[in-house]
């Protein structure tokens, strides 16, 4: 199928580390995408991955891919409220020309002081 | 850098009128993309265009919309006659050529059609 698949709630308290998880179906798939999106505005790119990584950090972001379980996830240390937001997964497969990406529905992330 | 910019930002608009969303790319990127969000089906993509040249629009809901990209610092998505279920947030995205370079959002245009 198509899917990419994100849990849709995440809660979690203030100066914890949050995982936000992701799993696709497609083993095409060669860039993996975190985007984040706050009320009222558009989606802000975080970070991406290239399928032949395994894990990428920048800063308090860390990705892990697991391409052998297809799954990938984004760990956020020390999160403040601040990185409350809905955080979306995306993938895109194959190489050439074809720009679309599959989206997964977001997961709402809720810091608590 | 400016980023991606999308007007209006709001757009309030009776059913059977016209509605033009337009978005200015960040400079030097070579494809622009529409995208609709909604609650209940997420992002969906609309339309995308490689230099000026419209790719695939496999994604437009029917003829109602329409999609133009007249050179490389200007696109437009209308709707022509707009329907209470095209309310959505319209989200218009550029990027570089290279692959697996990202996209760039821009804020989006809240439609509602009443």
């Amino acid at each position: 199928g198509e899917d990419v698949e994100q849990s849709l709630f995440l809660s979690v308290r203030e100066g914890d580390s949050s995982v936000i998880n992701c799993t696709y179906t497609d083993s095409s798939s060669t860039y993996l995408y975190w985007y984040k999106q706050e009320p009222g505005a558009g989606l802000q790119l975080l970070t991406y991955i290239f399928s032949n990584m395994d894990m990428k950090q920048d800063q308090r972001l860390t990705v892990l891919l697991n391409k052998k379980d297809k799954h990938l996830s984004l760990r956020i240390a020390d999160t403040q409220t601040g990185d409350s937001a809905i955080y979306f997964c995306a993938e895109r497969r194959g190489t050439g020309n074809n720009r679309k990406l599959i989206w997964g529905l977001g997961t709402s992330l809720a810091v608590n002081p | 850098d400016a980023g991606v910019i999308q007007s209006p930002r709001h757009e309030v608009t009776e059913m059977g009128q016209e509605v033009t969303l337009r978005c200015k790319p960040i400079s030097g990127h070579d494809y622009l993309f529409w995208y609709r969000q909604t609650m209940m089906r997420g992002l969906e993509l609309l339309i995308y265009f490689n230099n000026n040249v419209p790719i695939d629009d496999s994604g437009m809901p029917e003829d109602r919309f329409s999609a133009k990209m007249p050179n490389a610092s200007f696109s437009t998505l209308k709707i022509q006659p707009s329907e209470p279920r095209d309310s959505a947030v319209y989200f218009c995205a550029s990027s570089l050529g290279h692959q697996g370079s990202p996209l760039h959002f821009g804020n989006g245009t809240r439609l509602t059609v009443t």
